[in-house]
């Protein structure tokens, strides 16, 4: 049951450069998320995606592209990576209707020279 | 505006005693909760939830309380185990679009 997983888990690139993030989920959930992680801001939602192809702007979306063609999959695209990206960056993502909890991958350290 | 709100980054307590965890919101909306415990290079797993028509719900060890009129909330852990030691956010959510709004969490510390 590998459930909802994150590659890579570190990465570091320069800044101007494109770098992908990969999430990939095998639960079959209609929803998925990016957050990011940073000292002193908790957990901020980036993107977000209902369903496949339907994707909105979360709270911090500038830099950041999303595509959703198959519903097991959600990369998180980085354009033209600034210094301010550096971050710990999380998929997760649930099951559907109703009140039910956002299950989390295990993160990617992306550092911006 | 920070709409979900942990004001204390921090918490020590004693192994076997209770721990005390708490939240506050501001936005109305909200009506659906839950507790996320996080450890080191791992991601948030979650822990508890609780949706608006109840004031309590239990888990074991863990049991959240939901004061809607004061607009807080609480995690109780009893007894605390060193293993809690972790950071604990606390999130919510309300309407169709089920985004969740994070607080800062708080470090929790059990020592032995």
């Amino acid at each position: 049951d590998a459930g909802i997983t994150q590659s890579p888990r570190y990465k570091i690139t320069e800044t101007g450069r494109q770098v992908t993030l990969m999430c990939h989920q095998t639960w079959s959930h209609s929803y998925m998320f990016w957050y990011r992680q940073d000292l002193g801001h908790g957990l901020r939602l980036i993107y977000y995606s209902a369903a496949a192809d339907i994707t909105d702007k979360g709270e911090v979306p500038d830099g950041y592209v999303v595509s959703r063609s198959k519903t097991e999959n959600f990369p998180l695209t980085l354009e033209s990576a600034t210094r301010s990206q550096t971050s710990v960056y999380f998929c997760a993502s649930r099951f559907g209707q109703g009140n039910q909890p956002q299950h989390f991958g295990d993160g990617t350290r992306l550092s911006i020279l | 505006d920070q709409q979900v709100k942990q004001n204390s980054p921090s918490l020590s307590v004693q192994e076997g005693r209770i721990s005390i965890l708490n939240c506050d919101y501001t936005n109305s909306m909200f009506d659906y909760f839950l507790w996320y415990k996080k450890y080191p290079a791992e991601g948030p797993t979650f822990l508890i939830s609780i949706s608006s028509i109840k004031d309590k719900n239990e888990d074991g060890r863990f049991t959240v309380f939901l004061n809607k009129s004061a607009k807080h909330l609480s995690l109780h852990i009893v007894p605390s185990q060193p293993g809690d030691s972790a950071v604990y956010f606390c999130a919510a959510s309300g309407g169709s679009n089920y985004k969740l709004t994070f607080g800062k969490g708080t470090l929790l510390t059990v020592n032995p």
